[in-house]
């Protein structure tokens, strides 16, 4: 399984642009790149996924470089309410197979101040 | 309800004595997940089912721990003889695994354990 290593936490202030790397020398070449957010009390939330390139929602966008051995999680103009912790998580669930796993680290606990 | 429900919301046991947790994955979710999540600290993954086969249980703590799934659906998690350190909030999840590269999870609101 491909370990993932990001940042413990880091701070922003209302209106910035945020961007949470995310390194994962590892990838295997079945995996995706998926990112959660989870706020206290709550469960995680998938918010993106992505296998290279460039994936935007209407949440965030996931930047992949072709060597696919680190992603960046970016959101825009992020608000108070987007204070949480992000997961970024590496792995893959074929069809047909049994080693579907979603392994979670630490995560990024971001504070966005007023 | 179309989400991840679990049960109870909040557990408190005395030191000892067994718990079972319960999940209801969403409806056709042939994946399910068990964490455990503790004060501040990162998802801890405990037990994997496919169906009601459990290809991974490599993160089980200890031999109080075991979990099973029946009819592919409702899973239990039970630990036997708890001990303070098995508070947390234990955290279910199931995802549909039939689209290749599906590794979306959705997750329930948890169960607080709490070992006194």
């Amino acid at each position: 399984l491909a370990k993932t290593t990001q940042p413990i936490s880091m701070d922003s202030y209302e209106g910035q642009e945020v961007n949470i790397t995310c390194s994962h020398n590892n990838i295997a070449t079945n995996d995706y790149i998926t990112w959660y957010q989870q706020f206290p009390s709550q469960g995680p939330r998938f918010i993106i996924q992505g296998y290279k390139t460039k994936v935007t929602n209407e949440v965030a966008s996931l930047f992949i470089p072709a060597d696919r051995k680190s992603s960046t999680l970016s959101l825009p103009r992020v608000s108070l309410s987007d204070t949480a912790v992000y997961y970024c998580l590496v792995g893959s669930a074929d069809r047909g197979s049994t080693l579907g796993r979603l392994y979670f680290g630490r995560g990024t606990q971001l504070t966005v101040w007023p | 309800g179309a989400g991840v429900s679990q049960s109870p919301s909040n557990k408190v046991t005395e030191k000892g004595k067994d718990v079972e947790l319960r999940c209801d994955p969403i409806s056709g979710h042939t994946a399910l997940y068990w964490y455990r999540q503790s004060l501040g600290q990162g998802l801890e993954f405990l037990i994997y089912f496919q169906g009601n086969s459990a290809p991974d249980k490599s993160g089980l703590p200890s031999d109080r721990f075991s979990a099973e799934r029946t009819g592919g659906s409702v899973s239990t998690l039970t630990i036997q003889r708890t001990q303070q350190e098995d508070s947390a909030v234990y955290l279910c999840a199931s995802s549909s695994p039939g689209q290749a590269m599906n590794t979306e999870a959705f997750f329930g609101q948890g169960t607080r354990l709490t070992v006194v």
